[in-house]
């Protein structure tokens, strides 16, 4: 089945610095991938949606400024957080449109981000 | 907003049948009804999808009322490891980037030993 590789799957980092999540589709091209938070004990909340040669479109109340979404070739879109802050911390999720069935998603294994 | 609604959570002794019921009362004609399923600290996983008729695959079965208001996924024998979140989902088949999809909170199932 279609694959999504999300790196990495853990991450710790220092209040301030910027952390860059890559997702990458292994057996497909994926023109369109979004990219979701969760907390604790929470649904999935939608950031933003990603499409290959073109700017991401973000959710309402998602600041473009501080997650930074490219998605400069069909098999990569990467998410990157800006200044991080505690309040940051948070599971990301990637997850893309699988074009030859009817699947419908695929999601990333998704990546623990944790800002000290 | 999601246009489903769900139990919170559910209990299920291990080897029965698990029932999770799911309401969308709102779907429209051409709009499919997806399960997925996130095993804590995971990416979401995919089960079933199906538009009116009742549908199986080796994961599970998915049963739609003839209204389409409302739907049941049967996991047959359920095992601790189907312990999750389970995720009902009204969309459009979803092959454009305009089908964005918006989880609702999910029904959290306990396998219980």
């Amino acid at each position: 089945g279609a694959v999504v590789s999300q790196h990495p799957s853990r991450v710790i980092c220092k209040s301030g610095t910027s952390v860059k999540i890559e997702c990458r589709s292994l057996d497909f091209q994926a023109t369109t991938m979004f990219w979701y938070r969760q907390f604790p004990k929470q649904s999935l909340m939608l950031m933003a949606t990603s499409n290959e040669g073109s700017k991401a479109t973000y959710e309402q109340g998602v600041e473009k400024d501080k997650f930074l979404i490219n998605h400069a070739s069909l098999t990569l879109s990467t998410l990157t957080v800006t200044s991080a802050h505690p309040e940051d911390s948070s599971f990301y999720i990637c997850s893309a449109i699988v074009p030859r069935d009817s699947y419908g998603y695929t999601f990333g294994s998704g990546t623990r981000l944790t800002v000290v | 907003d999601a246009k489903t609604t769900q139990p919170p959570s559910m209990d299920c002794a291990e080897g029965r049948a698990a029932n999770l019921p799911c309401n969308h009362s709102t779907i429209s004609g051409n709009e499919y009804v997806y399960w997925y399923r996130q095993i804590h600290s995971q990416g979401p996983q995919y089960i079933i999808h199906g538009l009116k008729n009742n549908e199986t695959n080796e994961m599970a079965s998915l049963i739609i009322t003839e209204d389409r208001k409302s739907s049941t996924l049967i996991l047959p024998h359920a095992t601790l490891r189907d312990t999750a979140v389970y995720y009902c989902i009204v969309r459009g088949l979803m092959k454009t980037s305009y089908d964005k999809v918006i989880f609702g909170p999910g029904t959290s199932l306990s396998v219980i030993p």
